[in-house]
């Protein structure tokens, strides 16, 4: 059975970093992009970024160019995502995600809350 | 302000059927293969649709959604008090040289009066 496992809620201040990780189980790490994405309270679903566990490739919405980072460590199966400068309008919760990964494969972490607030 | 387009919100009555569009461009839905996702308050999105109009395991068939060009539709028969949720469509972007992107519509909040 597949699992994504998020890490927990996190309080930062406006200009920290906040870095949350994504483990993996029931499948081969390498055989699909992991996705992140996020939704702001009350609004709707908004992509991060991906990276390519094979190859460690990734790829950045705009919103967030010079800001995230994506890695992911193929010894432990766990994905991470990191934020930097972080203000209030960065409080979401994020996900992690296969997002349909070569076609069907679609699995969800259960989400992180993240919460910037001075 | 999201890439693809769709209606804030949809209301019909019980065992009605009600449609959701979702609108994008040549660069997403025109030239990628739609997905569509429920979304309940506190949890995460689950996949009603993947490849424009197939439903995984487990969807029931009063799910059904189309494209044509650079638009798509979800489609919900027999509406259940259960089918209340908010509702999204996505797809891959190509439109930057830097690489393929993901985009999500803005989301639709369905009532079932």
């Amino acid at each position: 059975e597949v699992h994504l496992v998020q890490s927990g809620t996190e309080v930062k201040k406006p200009g920290a970093t906040v870095k949350i990780s994504c483990k993996i189980s029931g499948y081969s790490f390498s055989d699909y992009y992991m996705h992140w994405v996020r939704q702001a309270p009350g609004q709707g679903l908004e992509w991060v970024g991906l990276i390519d566990p094979e190859d460690h490739a990734t790829t950045y919405s705009e919103r967030f160019q010079g800001r995230v980072t994506i890695t992911a460590d193929m010894s432990t199966d766990t994905a991470y995502l990191a934020l930097s400068g972080l203000r209030s309008e960065d409080t979401a919760v994020y996900y992690c995600t296969t997002l349909v990964g070569k076609g069907v494969f679609d699995y969800w972490g259960q989400g992180t809350l993240v919460t910037v607030s001075s | 302000q999201s890439v693809l387009t769709q209606p804030p919100s949809v209301s019909a009555a019980p065992g009605q059927k009600v449609t959701i569009s979702c609108s994008g461009s040549t660069s997403n839905i025109g030239s990628n293969l739609v997905s569509w996702y429920q979304q309940v308050p506190g949890a995460a999105p689950k996949l009603l649709i993947f490849a424009n109009d197939r439903r995984p395991s487990g969807i029931p068939d009063r799910f059904s959604a189309s494209k044509s060009g650079t638009s798509a539709t979800l489609g919900i028969s027999g509406l259940q008090t259960g089918d209340e949720a908010d509702y999204f469509c996505g797809t891959w972007d190509s439109g930057l040289s830097a690489g393929a992107f993901w985009v999500f519509g803005g989301g639709t909040k369905l009532s079932v009066l």
